[in-house]
């Protein structure tokens, strides 16, 4: 059963685009809400994270977009560059990473065409 | 500062064998996570320890332990290895068991 739905599964952008990558949940106890940045042959790098109690959040060029009745939130990479193209990860989980860990989508590959 | 660290890098193993792999987490940080990255796949949930304790545990068979030692690094044990153990086992860390994780690079395990 997958918790977290994450769309679309490739990107290709131009270099200045907006990136936007989509992800749905279906547990109603997610109250925390990072996406991750993956480059190939490392660890998963946090970018960004949210919680319920705020519908957007914005740090420096990436910004999360929360729905909460959709059950739905949002990554926007505002002026993609090159060096954005890697794997990008949405995730969710019950009291910030808690006990029952991290749920993570299946990623999207992102491509910032120069 | 030093971020997550993990060893070895790589390894390769034969089926039935038995791997441990080790976690050093931030310095500050209490609690330790073990996940699971197939390729092309997100990480999955295999264990989270907080002072030593298991705090909790994924969707893994009895095949998978863990523990966490006085200086909160922490060590994943895998027994009986089968093919489809082959994956990245990456190790997260944060300061307490609700706060932000951490991964760290990750050993990439090759059973043959």
């Amino acid at each position: 059963q997958q918790q977290v739905k994450q769309s679309p599964q490739s990107l290709i952008v131009q270099k200045g685009g907006i990136s936007i990558i989509n992800c749905a949940y279906e547990n109603t106890a997610f109250d925390y809400f990072p996406w991750y940045q993956q480059f190939p042959g490392k660890g998963p790098a946090l970018l960004i994270a949210i919680r319920p109690d705020v519908s957007e959040k914005k740090e420096g060029r990436f910004t999360i977009s929360f729905n909460k009745s959709a059950k739905q939130f949002s990554l926007h990479i505002m002026d993609s560059q090159p060096g954005d193209s890697a794997t990008y990860f949405c995730a969710a989980s019950i009291s910030g990473g808690g006990a029952d860990g991290l749920t993570f989508g299946k990623g999207t590959h992102l491509i910032i065409q120069p | 500062d030093a971020g997550v660290t993990q060893s070895p890098t790589h390894l390769i193993k034969t089926r039935g064998q038995q791997v441990t792999l080790r976690c050093s987490p931030i310095s500050g940080h209490k609690s330790v996570s073990w996940y699971q990255q197939v390729l092309g796949q997100g990480p999955q949930f295999i264990f989270q320890y907080y002072e030593k304790e298991e705090r909790g545990r994924g969707n893994f068979p009895d095949r998978f332990s863990a523990r966490q030692f006085p200086n909160y690094s922490s060590e994943l044990n895998v027994n009986a290895l089968l093919l489809g153990d082959s994956a990245l086992y990456l190790c997260a860390s944060s300061w307490a068991i609700v706060y932000e994780q951490y991964f760290g690079p990750g050993t990439r395990l090759t059973v043959t």
